[in-house]
């Protein structure tokens, strides 16, 4: 199993420009997220799928950002136009819901984004 | 609602001391219980787990974690520190709403190990 697949690792964008963000879950896995990490703010729940419709996206942080989940082994997170303070490091993660069982995440390796 | 509280943001040992790790955690219904680890430029992976049954778990790499339900909490120690555990910790706490499990995570620590 290769793990949770992020891409690009790092972009490096100027303010107004449109970023792409990708993600590949681990084949069988029900849920997909998508998390912001920053000094300021910690860990963020962006949006979050499952069985790749959107369930909650309230922590996406204007219309400026958009995901989506064309199919179980792919999702992107678009930010078009981008801004400076959008720079952090974007995580996809995704776990199998079995049961009651609470299995926890497993994220990809990140996609640090810098805004400049 | 839940919440997690990590108390430090820093934690320094040195190497082969006893780590202490602390977190807190409110729920309105038994919770499950998180510890992830971060190493740099990675993404967190899974600690150790409480679900339910035996309050005390054990993960990987030596680390543990006790759920106390009077004291809601749940800290993670490992009895000796090594180099190679240095890294961000985080814990986190899920709930039930409408079965997603969705969990909430604690700002972190960050754990130093002095030579």
């Amino acid at each position: 199993d290769a793990g949770v697949i992020q891409s690009p690792r790092h972009e490096v964008t100027e303010m107004g420009q449109e970023v792409t963000l990708r993600c590949k879950p681990i084949s069988g896995h029900d849920y997909l997220f998508w998390y912001r990490q920053t000094m300021m703010r910690g860990l963020e729940l962006l949006i979050y799928f499952n069985n790749n419709v959107p369930i909650d996206d309230s922590g996406m942080p204007e219309d400026r950002f958009s995901a989506k989940m064309p199919n179980a082994s792919f999702s992107t997170l678009k930010i078009q136009p981008s801004e400076p303070r959008d720079s952090a490091v974007y995580f996809c993660a995704s776990r199998k819901w079995a049961g009651e069982t609470a299995y926890g995440y497993t994220f990809g390796s990140g996609t640090r984004l810098t805004v400049v | 609602a839940q919440s997690v509280t990590q108390l430090g943001s820093h934690v320094s040992v040195s190497e082969g001391a006893l780590v202490l790790l602390r977190c807190n955690y409110s729920s309105s219904v038994p919770p499950y219980l998180f510890w992830y680890v971060q190493y740099p430029n990675q993404g967190l992976q899974l600690l150790l787990k409480y679900t339910t049954g035996a309050t005390l778990v054990k993960g990987i790499n030596g680390f543990e974690a006790e759920f106390k339900k009077s004291e809601t909490s749940f800290h993670l120690t490992k009895p000796s520190a090594h180099m190679s555990d240095a890294a961000e910790y985080f814990c986190a706490v899920s709930e039930k709403p409408g079965g997603s499990y969705i969990p909430t995570f604690g700002r972190g620590t960050s754990l130093i190990v002095h030579p």
